[in-house]
């Protein structure tokens, strides 16, 4: 059973648009809530991460929204860029152990 | 600050053959994860060790999968006999304590034919 369940599965986005990738969790033990980016024949990467005491977190480009009550979270790409073309996993902690999303495949189109 | 180090980065064997993947987790690291990838499954946690000890095997497929890390600075993964179910990207992570983010390596893409 899937812990925690990412859509899209791909995703195609034109330069200089938003980019917008969602996921929603059940367990409300999970603490912490990472956003991993993952080029190919690369391990993936912490990219931006949240806490559920906080409805929003924005670093550069990247902001993870927070809905504690919905038990989902976003990540929404601003301005994306050909170089943000990657797989995105969203994460959910729960004590030592990270459940992670299906992946979101993103092309950001020149 | 090398990261965590993965070998081999390919590996293609037959099947029924041995298969071992090697980590070196990052100094000072005292948790260490292997995952694995399949575009089926996506990211699946097999095994995870705390301070060298393994804490949580229940995500090791059956018993032809083993892991151990004999020392801070070492793990392996073990497959034996392999088969072409287990053909996917397998990958270590290590990190701090519980409150930090996995570090992940560059991954073991195995192929078993």
């Amino acid at each position: 059973q899937q812990q925690v369940k990412q859509s899209p599965q791909s995703l195609i986005v034109q330069k200089g648009g938003i980019s917008i990738i969602n996921c929603a969790y059940e367990n409300t033990a999970f603490d912490y809530f990472p956003w991993y980016q993952q080029f190919p024949g690369k391990g993936p990467a912490l990219l931006i991460a949240i806490r559920p005491d906080v409805s929003e977190k924005k670093e550069g480009r990247f902001t993870i929204s927070f809905n504690k009550s919905a038990k989902q979270f976003s990540l929404h790409i601003m301005d994306s860029q050909p170089g943000d073309s990657a797989t995105y996993f969203c994460a959910a902690r729960s004590g030592n152990q990270f459940y992670f999303g299906t992946g979101t495949s993103l092309t950001v189109i020149p | 600050d090398a990261g965590v180090i993965q070998s081999p980065r390919h590996e293609v064997t037959e099947m029924g053959q041995e298969v071992t993947l090697r980590c070196k987790p990052i100094s000072g690291h005292d948790y260490l994860f292997w995952y694995r990838q399949t575009m089926m499954r996506g990211l699946e946690l097999l095994i995870y060790f705390n301070n060298n000890v393994p804490i949580d095997d229940s995500g090791m497929p059956e018993d032809r999968f083993s892991a151990k890390m004999p020392n801070a600075s070492f793990s392996t993964l073990k497959i034996q006999p392999s088969e072409p179910r287990d053909s996917a990207v397998y990958f270590c992570a290590s990190t701090t304590a519980p409150s930090s983010s996995l570090h992940f390596g560059n991954g073991t893409r195995l192929t078993v034919t």
